[in-house]
């Protein structure tokens, strides 16, 4: 009974790297989306798709990518790692394509340095 | 922005007494979500109540929701240690799509023993 499943737990990374935090649901929910949570500041959405195939911006995704190439993965990439991308990214899902009840992953905490 | 805000931001209460968070939003929702997030780990889903709901119950918690104040309140009966959590409000707001849901900066919730 797994849920949402995120990787790595903790990374730190040097200014300009590029790296992909991973997740994976299986739920079979058509909605998946990544938040970064900093103090303060609550939850942000950064992206998010509401299908195979789809994907949207939220309302901070510059600097990350995703895709969705299958139901279960929502990968998350970071293409030039800055300072102010260290945070804790939350992954979560829902069943359908507008969000209900969110199902969130432990969290993946990023520093940057 | 429609994010809800939560209040207060901390409250620390004696274990067995009840414990009351409130949210406000800016804007016509269709649904307002409670979550709860333990030190280090992810969001749980407590409850969601539509717009044409007035109150709702389970277990230990109660959460009302006035629309005319666009406000909405946790109530937390009988306090436990384990209760000790920050607590966020989720408003997804009327005519918002896959990105309507939108999440308060939270109430960190200390239960004294």
């Amino acid at each position: 009974n797994a849920g949402v499943t995120q990787t790595p737990k903790f990374q730190v990374l040097k200014t300009g790297q590029s790296m992909t935090l991973q997740c994976a649901q299986d739920m079979n929910h058509e909605y998946m989306s990544w938040y970064r949570q900093d103090p303060g500041m609550g939850l942000r959405l950064i992206h998010y798709s509401v299908g195979a195939g789809i994907t949207d911006q939220g309302e901070v995704p510059n600097g990350y990518n995703v895709s969705r190439s299958t139901t279960e993965d929502f990968p998350l990439r970071l293409l030039s790692a800055a300072p102010s991308q260290t945070s804790v990214y939350f992954c979560a899902s829902s069943q359908t394509g507008v969000p209900g009840e969110l199902f969130f992953g432990e969290g993946s905490r990023l520093t940057v340095l | 922005s429609q994010q809800g805000e939560e209040d207060p931001q901390a409250l620390s209460i004696q274990e067995g007494e009840n414990a009351t968070m409130n949210c406000s939003y800016k804007t016509s929702i269709n649904n307002l979500q409670w979550y709860r997030q333990n030190s280090g780990r992810g969001l749980v889903h407590l409850i969601l109540i539509r717009s044409n709901e007035r109150e709702k119950h389970s277990g230990r918690l109660r959460v009302t929701l006035d629309t005319s104040k666009k406000s909405s309140s946790l109530l937390i009966t009988a306090s436990r240690a384990a209760d000790t959590a920050s607590y966020f409000c989720a408003t997804m707001y009327s005519g918002g799509g896959a990105d309507g849901l939108t999440f308060g900066k939270g109430t960190h919730l200390i239960i004294q023993p």
